[in-house]
């Protein structure tokens, strides 16, 4: 079956970096595109931006642009969400979800299956 | 961009049907059917429960049916049971740079 199995949670000092990762099984890694959504505590979730897992093509929420990287490597079918620059508005769980079309150009905003999620911490 | 807009909190009585909205606009709900809809349980990850406006996933219960008529998207229950008491977002694909909107979240409480 699908799994999203995301890394362990971190805590860091405001202006510092933190890396998630997302490691895919059960499925063609290549054939679909993953999103990152964020939902801090109390909240509603917020989407983050989208990487093609066969191409590495992104698209990132404007807010975003220019603190967030997404990657991935294909070859351990893990992705990787990157966010610089922390402060504490930055505290949330972080997710990865599947795009549920496979092949999509782009991310339709809908997600089919979602890691167990990551929580990060930004605390002086 | 505003997040679309739910209404905060519903309820509803064991075995009755509730009808959740959700109000875009034209750049986003009136204009794509990229709508999807997630029930999320306290501590846990969201589940998607429909998607493109009325579609099921595999596995979910029929008891759930979504539509759309012009801005707004619905996501009706049908015979509500205790284990559907949960939060509700929805989401819509956006013509806006943003892409991705998703709705404030509804709480809903089976009585």
């Amino acid at each position: 079956q699908v799994q999203l199995v995301q890394s362990g949670p971190e805590v860091k000092k405001p202006g510092a970096s933190v890396t998630v990762s997302c490691k895919a099984s059960g499925f063609t890694f290549t054939n679909y595109g993953l999103n990152w959504v964020r939902q801090a505590p109390g909240q509603g979730p917020e989407w983050m931006g989208w990487i093609n897992l066969f191409s590495g093509n992104t698209d990132s929420e404007q807010k975003f642009q220019g603190r967030v990287t997404m990657t991935r490597d294909t070859s351990t079918a893990t992705a990787y969400l990157r966010l610089e620059r922390l402060n504490s508005d930055d505290t949330a769980f972080y997710y990865c979800a599947r795009d549920v079309h496979p092949s999509a150009a782009s991310t339709t905003g809908q997600f089919d299956s979602w890691g167990q999620g990551t929580l990060v911490t930004v605390s002086s | 961009q505003s997040a679309l807009t739910q209404p905060a909190s519903m309820s509803g009585s064991l075995g009755e049907s509730i009808t959740i909205s959700c109000t875009g606009s034209s750049n986003d709900v009136g204009r794509y059917d990229f709508v999807s809809w997630y029930q999320q349980h306290p501590g846990k990850a969201p589940q998607l429960i429909i998607y493109e406006v009325t579609k099921r996933p595999s596995g979910v219960s029929h008891r759930f049916s979504g539509s759309k008529s012009g801005n707004t998207a619905s996501l009706t229950i049908s015979g509500l049971q205790v284990v559907d008491e949960a939060s509700y977002y929805c989401t819509s694909y956006t013509i806006v740079k943003t892409l991705v909107l998703f709705g404030g979240g509804t709480n809903l409480t089976v009585l």
